[in-house]
């Protein structure tokens, strides 16, 4: 068992340009979701999605996108990046739903807008 | 708005000693309470969860208590290592998405 898979690890990006940060679980959980996390900071929820399909906005979700085409995956979507993107960000996921049960992490992709 | 507070500055204390952090919260009502670890450059790894209706949970040297009066989780690490120096998150869910705090780093010096 992997877990959970992100990819790339870092990242550097020039304002304005897109990217897809990529997440992958092998635990057949219908529960993901992203996070970012900025120095000093606790975890702010962007997106999650509660099945292939199914996806909501968190807490902070502006100037990102996300799909769930299936199980495995839930890639992030960033378009137009700007300085205020540089962040640390996480996938997650989870077998429920309400904090029920434990969530699992990937190692995060750090990236810079410049 | 919904608060939760952990303590910003670090922990230091010596090996073998117990360490103790602590998690407050406001204007929320959690059903569930979780810890996490996180090491420099990883992701946050699940340590302990408890519920609204527990008072106490413990796992191997990690013990957690959980006051809904007091709105307060409290973390203790008994027999202390440095291998424990971490940040130490607490994520509290009211039947709907986790809410991470901002983590309290400990470290603990040979």
């Amino acid at each position: 068992n992997a877990g959970v898979t992100q990819t790339p690890k870092f990242r550097i990006l020039k304002i304005g340009q897109s990217m897809t940060l990529q997440c992958a679980q092998d635990m057949n959980h219908n529960y993901m979701y992203w996070y970012r996390q900025d120095p000093g900071m606790g975890l702010k929820l962007i997106y999650y999605s509660v099945g292939a399909g199914i996806t909501d906005k968190g807490e902070v979700p502006n100037g990102y996108n996300v799909s769930r085409s299936t199980t495995e995956d839930f890639p992030l979507r960033l378009e137009l990046a700007a300085p205020s993107q540089t962040s640390v960000y996480f996938c997650a996921s989870s077998l429920t739903f309400t904090g029920e049960t434990e969530a699992f992490f990937g190692q995060g992709t750090r990236l810079t807008v410049v | 708005s919904q608060k939760i507070e952990q303590n910003s500055e670090a922990l230091n204390i010596q090996e073998g000693k117990t360490a103790t952090l602590t998690c407050n919260y406001t204007n929320y009502s959690p059903a569930y309470l979780q810890w996490y670890r996180q090491d420099p450059g990883r992701g946050p790894v699940f340590l302990l969860l408890i519920r609204e209706n527990e008072k106490e949970k413990r796992k191997e040297r990690l013990k957690v208590t959980f006051d809904t009066t007091l709105k307060q989780s409290l973390f203790h690490i008994t027999a202390s290592q440095p291998a424990d120096s971490a940040t130490y998150l607490c994520a509290l869910s009211g039947y709907s998405t986790l809410t991470f705090g901002k983590g309290t780093m400990l470290l603990v010096s040979p």
